[in-house]
């Protein structure tokens, strides 16, 4: 069964990091791109980020490219998103996504991110 | 960017009815267009892929259609668990983009 588990979220202030990390099981990790899919409080959904199965390929929404950098590590079969310079609108639940030939077919259960002073 | 633009944003209709969801791009996206249905508190889950690909373990209700700019997802008999809110989600070019939803209700 396929496993994604979100953790790192929380209160943060403006300006300041947080590292979102995603656990996977269920399936070879090293095979499938990964991504991360934001949802602000009561709104719709934005995709954030994607990268490719062995990490040589990413990509990223213009909102948050040079603050957000998505990574992984296929020994860990772990997915992070390091969020620097962090502003109010970027408070959302956070899902981590395996991705299937370019779009998200599994998705966890989120993480909540809130920024605020 | 590629809009998608979901009608209506909300929709109301009785168990068993039939229900056609809409979603029209900005631009062509040639059937990268898939569904997914979130229910309240929970993660989304795809239903459909690439237009008309039922995603596995997914009832048959569910159906999907469309070519160029303008797709449709259809349930063919509204059952009370498909309460749920409803993105469609263009993969075709980058950035990746979702509709804003449509909420389906039960009468």
């Amino acid at each position: 069964e396929v496993q994604l588990v979100e953790s790192g979220g929380g209160l943060v202030q403006p300006g300041r990091s947080m590292k979102l990390s995603c656990a996977a099981s269920g399936f070879t990790f090293s095979n499938y791109g990964m991504a991360w899919v934001r949802q602000a409080p009561t709104k719709g959904l934005e995709w954030v980020a994607t990268i490719s199965y062995d990490g040589s390929s990413t990509y990223y929404r213009d909102s948050v490219k040079g603050r957000f950098t998505i990574s992984r590590d296929n020994a860990k079969s772990t997915l992070y998103l390091q969020m620097n310079s962090l502003r109010s609108e970027d408070t959302a639940t956070y899902y981590c996504t395996r991705e299937r030939r370019g779009y998200p077919d599994y998705w966890g259960q989120g993480v909540m991110v809130t920024v605020s002073s | 960017d590629i809009q998608m633009t979901q009608s209506p944003s909300v929709l109301s209709a009785s168990v068993g009815d039939r229900v056609t969801l809409n979603c029209k791009a900005s631009q062509n996206i040639n059937k990268y267009l898939n569904w997914y249905q979130q229910k309240l508190g929970e993660a989304p889950k795809l239903l459909i892929y690439n237009t008309n690909n039922l995603q596995t373990g997914i009832p048959s209700r569910f159906s999907g259609s469309g070519s160029g700019t303008d797709y449709t997802l259809t349930i063919s008999s509204l059952q009370p668990e498909d309460v749920a809110t409803y993105f469609c989600f263009q993969h075709n070019s980058w950035p990746l983009t979702f509709g804003s939803g449509t909420k389906l209700e039960i009468k």
